[in-house]
């Protein structure tokens, strides 16, 4: 079965630039049938869209991170990535990559990643 | 940006109960919703697409109905497997949006 690992840094000091990146246990991240995303959840908090990316390139990401987000995907290392720059304390959360499918849907998120820990602190 | 609203936050119930978890959107949203359980300490996990779909390899208990602002998710029989945080989602259009969550405790 598919597996999606994050990995990054868990400690980023304020002001910094959240770096984390997804591995994609096979080559399904360059396939037009799929799409990924990062999601979020703050300690003790409910889930928060981060954003989506998709075969042809297009991102969405949710406004109030707009600005300061940037996702990518990597196809020959098969690997997705999230870039937030200027975090705060705000930005404390387990991070997770998704992979979606369907052509009319891009919120079935199907298979998930274990989760990555980022706390923001000095 | 599309506000969902589950209810209830939370609820207590035993092994055998029949649960329902209620998710209302602020916009209509035709059938664009999805449901998630999420265990302490772990990922999500897709259980309903597109408001009654079952995703595959989730038990028949789970059901999802609804159309346009209204939505809920059953389960029938609650197992003790179940206890966990449900998570509604839309995707009708961007940004999506998840409801605050419901949690399913043991009574």
């Amino acid at each position: 079965q598919l597996q999606l690992q994050e990995s990054g840094p868990g400690l980023v000091k304020p002001s910094e630039t959240l770096s984390l990146t997804c591995t994609v246990s096979d080559d399904s991240i360059g396939s037009r049938n799929y799409y990924w995303a990062w999601i979020r959840q703050p300690p003790g908090k409910g889930l928060e869209w981060i954003g989506n990316i998709y075969y042809s390139g297009s991102r969405y990401s949710d406004p109030s991170l707009e600005s300061r987000v940037t996702i990518s995907v990597d196809t020959s290392k098969n690997q997705l990535s999230l870039r937030l720059t200027s975090v705060t304390a705000a930005d404390t959360a387990v991070y997770y990559c998704a992979r979606g499918w369907g052509d009319s849907s891009v919120g079935v998120f199907d298979i998930w990643g274990q989760g990555t820990t980022v706390t923001v602190s000095s | 940006a599309i506000q969902m609203t589950q209810s209830p936050t939370s609820l207590s119930a035993s092994v055998g109960d029949r649960v329902t978890i209620t998710c209302r959107a602020s916009q209509g949203i035709t059938n664009d919703l999805h449901w998630f359980q999420q265990k302490p300490g772990k990922a999500p996990k897709l259980l309903i697409f597109t408001a009654s779909r079952l995703q595959s390899g989730v038990p028949s208990r789970f059901s999802g109905s609804g159309s346009g602002t209204d939505f809920t998710l059953t389960i029938s029989s609650l197992q003790p497997e179940d206890f966990a945080t449900y998570y509604c989602l839309q995707d009708y259009n961007y940004p999506l949006t998840f409801g605050g969550g419901t949690k399913v405790e043991i009574k």
